[in-house]
C-alpha cells in the first residue's frame, strides 16, 4: 500500500468507447503524474500536475485527456483509443514546492496501475 | 536527451545470494530514484539518491554523481525480491520529469 489508489485495475474497451481512469492519493502531496508503460518500452511520462495546474504534457495525443479537480484526485479520460494504446497506466504523486511551477526532486510514489486493453 | 542504461538486463539468483545492479547515465543529474516493480505491476520506490549512499534493510544504494553511475545492492536475496528494478533520473529543472532506464529483470529461485 503506497497511499496511491487507482481504479479500475483492469479495463477492456473498444476503439469507439469513452472511459476514464481514476487516481486518488492519501499522502497530502500536491503533485500528481500519469505514466504509460508499454511492453518492451521504458516508462514514459505523460502528464504532470502541480497544485492542480498542468505543468507537463509530454506530446500526448488528444485522445488522452487528463483532469485534476483537486490535489488528491487525478483522472485520465480516454476516447477513440487505438489498439497500440494498450498498456499499463500508472498514476503517481510526490511532495512539491510551489516554486515557479517546479515540483522539485522529491520521492515519487506510484499506484498499482490500470491495465488497459483496447480492442 | 539524457540516456539511462541499466545492467545486467536479466539476472537469475539462488535464494540467499547477493547481487549488484548498475545504472549509468549520460549527463549530470539532480534527481535519481530506484524502483522495484513486482510481477503485478506495482512500482515501489526504494531510494531517492542523487548522490551518496543509503541503506534500507537488505538493500543499499550508492550514487557517484561525478562519475555518472549508481549501484543497487541486494544482499541475502529472497524470492520476494523478484521483479524488475528501474533506475530513473532527472537532469535538472526540478520537475520530477523522470527518465527511466529499461530495467533489470531479477528472478530469485528457492
Amino acid at each position: 500500500e503506497t497511499g496511491v489508489t487507482q481504479t479500475p485495475r483492469h479495463l477492456v474497451m473498444g476503439m469507439t468507447n469513452k472511459k476514464s481512469l481514476k487516481c486518488e492519493q492519501h499522502l497530502g502531496h500536491n503533485a500528481m503524474y500519469w505514466y504509460k508503460q508499454s511492453a518492451k518500452k521504458p516508462l514514459e511520462l505523460m502528464f504532470v500536475y502541480n497544485f492542480k495546474e498542468q505543468t507537463e504534457n509530454n506530446s500526448v495525443p488528444s485522445r488522452f485527456s487528463p483532469e485534476c479537480p483537486n490535489s488528491s484526485h487525478l483522472f485520465l479520460h480516454l476516447h477513440t483509443l487505438q489498439p497500440e494504446d494498450s498498456a499499463l497506466y500508472l498514476c503517481a504523486s510526490s511532495q512539491s514546492n510551489r516554486d515557479r511551477g517546479r515540483v522539485s526532486g522529491n520521492t515519487i510514489y506510484f499506484g498499482e496501475g490500470s491495465w488497459l486493453t483496447v480492442v | 536527451g539524457i540516456q539511462v542504461e541499466q545492467s545486467p538486463p536479466d539476472l537469475i539468483l539462488q535464494e540467499g545470494a547477493n547481487s549488484t545492479l548498475r545504472c549509468n547515465f549520460s549527463d549530470s543529474v539532480n534527481n535519481l530514484q530506484w524502483f522495484h516493480q513486482n510481477p503485478w505491476g506495482q512500482l515501489i520506490n526504494l531510494f531517492y539518491i542523487p548522490s551518496g549512499t543509503k541503506q534500507n534493510g537488505r538493500l543499499s544504494a550508492t550514487t557517484v554523481a561525478t562519475e555518472r553511475y549508481s549501484l543497487l545492492y541486494i544482499s541475502s536475496s529472497q524470492t520476494t525480491d523478484s521483479g524488475v528494478y528501474f533506475c530513473a533520473v532527472e537532469r535538472g529543472g526540478g520537475y520530477n520529469k523522470l527518465i527511466f532506464g529499461a530495467g533489470t529483470r531479477l528472478a530469485v529461485h528457492p
